[in-house]
């Protein structure tokens, strides 16, 4: 049983399509997150979530839209995809936001903008 | 604002020990983690240090001064399983920031 599931795995699409990265967890944390690893390897926090309240937005482009239905979900909507947002994407959660939070990873989202 | 540097590559053959380090400048600190990533994967969760000093997980052990502002993973007994990225990370407020990763090369 899958603690922390994304999809789709991989997205490939042409610039200025909008598209959409599902995140769910099982763990019954409060708070959830997305990353963008880019091909340095840099894992930037893009935005959090805690009890589907956003309490992190990185200075994100607005074309990034997350939404939380409920806590065990955070979905990631991109409009106008531009060549540079290709990247990996991580969803992740964890229990609260405490001092020593440990957080849990998806599988990511391996997007490539065409 | 917050940092967090690392080297970006080491090497070592196997049955070594290596010794990642990382240096951070925050504005506030609670402690400081460590998570592995292979490559194709997700980061998973090593380590954290919330007190100075060593903590000890097996062959993996990560340090901590907090009034140098710097930890370090070490690793024994390396592995081929053990080549990875490995990121130090820290949560200020609210959210976990990562280090800027250092890829770890182990050669038979």
């Amino acid at each position: 049983d899958t603690a922390v599931s994304q999809t789709p795995k991989y997205l490939v699409t042409q610039m200025g399509n909008d598209k959409s990265i599902k995140c769910e967890q099982n763990l019954g944390h409060d708070t959830m997150y997305w990353y963008k690893q880019d091909s340095k390897k840099f894992l930037k926090i893009m935005f959090s979530y805690n009890n589907k309240e956003l309490i992190i937005n990185e200075t994100v482009p607005n074309r990034f839209s997350p939404k939380s239905p409920d806590k065990a979900h955070l979905n990631l909507h991109i409009n106008s995809l531009e060549l540079g947002d290709s990247a990996v994407y991580f969803c992740a959660s964890s229990q609260g936001t405490g001092w020593n939070t440990e957080a849990f990873f998806g599988q990511g989202t391996r997007l490539t903008v065409v | 604002g917050q940092s967090l540097e690392q080297p970006s590559e080491v090497t070592a053959v196997e049955g070594a020990i290596v010794q990642i380090n990382c240096t951070y400048q925050t504005s506030g600190f609670y402690g400081l983690s460590w998570y592995q990533q292979h490559d194709g994967g997700a980061p998973t969760f090593l380590s954290y240090n919330a007190l100075d000093g060593l903590e000890e997980t097996g062959r993996f052990s990560s340090f901590l001064s907090r009034s140098d502002s710097y930890g370090y993973l070490l690793l024994q007994e390396l592995q081929m399983k053990d080549s990875a990225s490995y990121f130090c990370a820290v949560y200020p407020t609210d959210k976990l920031i990562f280090g800027t990763g250092t890829r770890l090369q182990v050669f038979p």
